[in-house]
């Protein structure tokens, strides 16, 4: 495996529902992010893992909850979800300190909310 | 509140050139992003700008005033390939490891025969 990727890439579940994406960069970088993607929608940031610290958008329900076991791994466990909670999740990486260090992103977890 | 303002749809003709126009009004800069879409794909890098003025890598180019708060991305001899959305994203907080971006809503550019 190479790159990011993300499991599953597909998931449809109900509101009582509880489930987890999994997300696993194989680029040694230090710093994982989890991104809401919604139609007509800019990307939007959920969490931030680095080594310093983890960072979260202070709007995002508590239904989500991010978990980072290790520089490699992130998982996003969900419970109670609403149907606007449907949207494509990513998963990125980025290594280094510099500003130019780029994200890279997996292919994205669609998510429907019944 | 962080805004960042880029058209919602282009259209060109396959062989043209192409500007992508990007306008941002953001509490903290730490550089310019633009990233590619296809359809049902993930976002892969495209360029990035923290000075002003033109980079240039290939057909793609991009612009960055900060005193104005707006870039550009220059698609040159466009190929249907080129079919997709580009999104721009604006550095906000550039702290030890973590990168915090903050994107527009993206341009749904369509390359036409």
């Amino acid at each position: 495996e190479t790159g990011v990727t993300q499991t599953p890439r597909h998931l449809v579940m109900g509101m009582t529902n509880k489930k987890s994406l999994k997300c696993e960069q194989h680029l040694g970088h230090n710093a994982m992010y989890w991104y809401k993607q919604s139609a007509k929608k800019p990307l939007e940031l959920m969490f931030v893992y680095s080594l310093e610290e983890r960072v979260e958008n202070n709007s995002v329900p508590s239904r989500f909850s991010p978990e980072c076991p290790n520089s490699s791994h992130l998982f996003l466990h969900l419970h109670t979800l609403q149907p606007e909670d449907s949207a494509l999740y990513l998963c990125a990486s980025s290594q280094g300190t510099s500003g130019r260090s780029e994200q890279f992103f997996g292919p994205g977890t669609r998510l429907t909310v019944l | 509140g962080q805004n960042i303002d880029q058209p919602t749809e282009m259209t060109a003709t396959e062989g043209a050139i192409v500007q992508i126009n990007c306008t941002y009004q953001t509490s903290g800069f730490n550089g310019l992003f633009w990233y590619q879409q296809h359809a049902g794909e993930a976002p892969t890098f495209l360029s990035y700008n923290v000075l002003d003025g033109l980079e240039e890598k290939g057909r793609f180019s991009s612009f960055l005033s900060r005193s104005k708060g707006y870039s550009y991305l220059l698609l040159k001899e466009l190929q249907m390939k080129d079919s997709a959305s580009y999104l721009c994203a604006v550095l906000l907080i550039s702290s030890g490891s973590a990168r915090q971006l903050t994107f527009g809503s993206g341009t749904q550019l369509t390359v036409l025969p």
